[in-house]
């Protein structure tokens, strides 16, 4: 059964700092890694994917990264800004056709201090 | 639709009555998910349709729970004899399966159910 943490459970940082987010993951069978956010009440925003043929992505300052082999992902988040705070959550994806249920980490909830 | 859209957003149930969730996925979307998120977690994964065809729900967690996509689009999620460990936000994501998308899930705003 797939298991998903994210460490730490909660970060705070001042206004301009590159931060990272990590994710562990169990099982490397995966089709794919997501990084989502969300904001207080909201759903989730998609914010990378990752298939797990690829090392990395990048979206403006945001970026991703995978490494199967060691069950790891992380976000990297350059200059952060103050409406960059949010709970950022990673999921692994199943193992694909059939199979592409998303696990859930509990989240890492980020605070910028302006 | 632009987006998974859900409704009702709040939903205030007394212990013992039924609800039912809705779920309108991303047009053309042939996967659509639910998943149970409770207060400071990350969401659980309930039930997955492809197309009309439920292929898996492990993740109900009692046989209260039952999820219907009749006609491949729009999705219902039923609770019967609602209790109170069922209050939480139930989301609903689609995807469209395949090498362009790698089944990226799109997310609605969820549904927020309090049971009294």
């Amino acid at each position: 059964k797939q298991e998903v943490t994210q460490i730490p459970a909660a970060l705070s940082v001042p206004e301009g700092e590159n931060l990272v987010l990590n994710c562990s993951f169990t099982d490397s069978a995966i089709y794919n890694l997501q990084w989502f956010r969300q904001d207080p009440g909201k759903g989730l925003t998609s914010l990378l994917l990752i298939q797990s043929s690829q090392r990395e992505q990048t979206s403006g300052r945001l970026n991703a990264s995978l490494d199967k082999s060691s069950g790891r992902s992380t976000l990297y988040i350059a200059a952060s800004q103050p409406g960059d705070s949010a709970t950022y959550l990673c999921a692994a994806g199943g193992s694909g056709f059939g199979n592409e249920k998303l696990t859930f980490g509990t989240g890492t909830r980020l605070t910028i201090i302006p | 639709g632009a987006g998974v859209s859900q409704s009702p957003r709040y939903k205030v149930a007394k212990r013992g009555q039924d609800v039912a969730l809705r779920c309108d996925p991303i047009s053309g979307h042939v996967s659509l998910f639910w998943y149970q998120q409770a207060l400071g977690q990350g969401p659980e994964f309930l039930t997955y349709f492809q197309n009309e065809a439920q292929l898996d729900k492990s993740g109900l967690p009692s046989d209260r729970f039952f999820a219907e996509r009749p006609e491949g689009s729009v999705s219902t999620l039923k609770i019967q004899r609602t209790q109170q460990e069922d209050s939480a936000v139930y989301l609903c994501a689609s995807s469209f399966p395949g090498l362009v998308s790698y089944n990226e899930q799109f997310f609605g705003p969820g549904t927020r159910l309090t049971v009294l």
